[in-house]
């Protein structure tokens, strides 16, 4: 099974609207930390946001917002007031317990409008 | 900063060529990390280091090697590739390894093409 799911291969957003995008993952571990990377075309992998299992409230990065629904094991990535250079692949993550690996979603394609 | 750096940027190599790729962090991070890259594709792990000790080998061929010379450099070395070796190679480092709360940062990666 896998253990994180982004359920959205691509999406089409307006320019200035917000995006919400989706991960589900799977773990019986009690502690984990959730990680989103957004990586454009040029190839970097750019560290955005982190929620640790244990944090309560959801973790906040300038316009980018964790919403971090432990029973329903999910944590969507919310950018507010998208720009055209959010337009980029992004992909979800998860390390557990004591792991060194980090495990990666399949990614979603985001495309930004003008 | 948070910054990974990594040479070349782009490697073109035959065969039967033999290169390496560098990559390098100055965050006196203590872990070292290898990704490859297919196109449309997640990284997937190739080697962890931990305080230049190689703790993860995820059954690389022995056409690649990794070398950690210190705690601030990591090296890729490349030997008889297979044209479905290209692909792009992300160097990452963290403080730790075992440690859920730390992230990986990685660098803006070497695109690797085998011909």
């Amino acid at each position: 099974a896998q253990k994180i799911t982004q359920t959205q291969p691509g999406m089409f957003v307006q320019e200035k609207e917000a995006v919400t995008l989706d991960c589900t993952y799977d773990t019986s571990d009690q502690s984990y930390g959730l990680f989103w990377y957004k990586q454009p075309s040029s190839g970097e992998m750019i560290f955005l946001i982190y929620q640790g299992s244990y944090d309560e409230q959801n973790a906040t990065e300038g316009r980018y917002s964790l919403n971090f629904q432990k029973a329903r094991k999910s944590a969507n990535l919310v950018i507010s007031a998208s720009q055209l250079g959010d337009s980029a692949m992004y992909f979800c993550a998860m390390r557990e317990g004591q792991d060194d690996k980090i495990i990666f979603g399949k990614g979603t394609r985001l495309h930004i409008l003008p | 900063d948070t910054e990974v750096t990594q040479t070349p940027k782009h490697l073109v190599m035959g065969m039967t060529n033999k290169k390496s790729l560098k990559c390098e962090q100055h965050m006196g991070h203590r872990a070292m990390y290898w990704y490859k890259q297919k196109a449309k594709k997640p990284p997937e792990l190739m080697f962890v280091y931990s305080y230049e000790k190689l703790s993860i080998n995820e059954s690389v061929p022995s056409r690649f090697s990794p070398e950690c010379p210190n705690s601030s450099l990591l090296n890729l070395h490349l030997h008889a590739l297979q044209p479905e070796d290209s692909a792009l190679y992300l160097c990452a480092s963290s403080r730790e390894t075992s440690d859920y709360t730390d992230t990986q940062y990685f660098g803006p990666g070497t695109r690797l093409t085998v011909l």
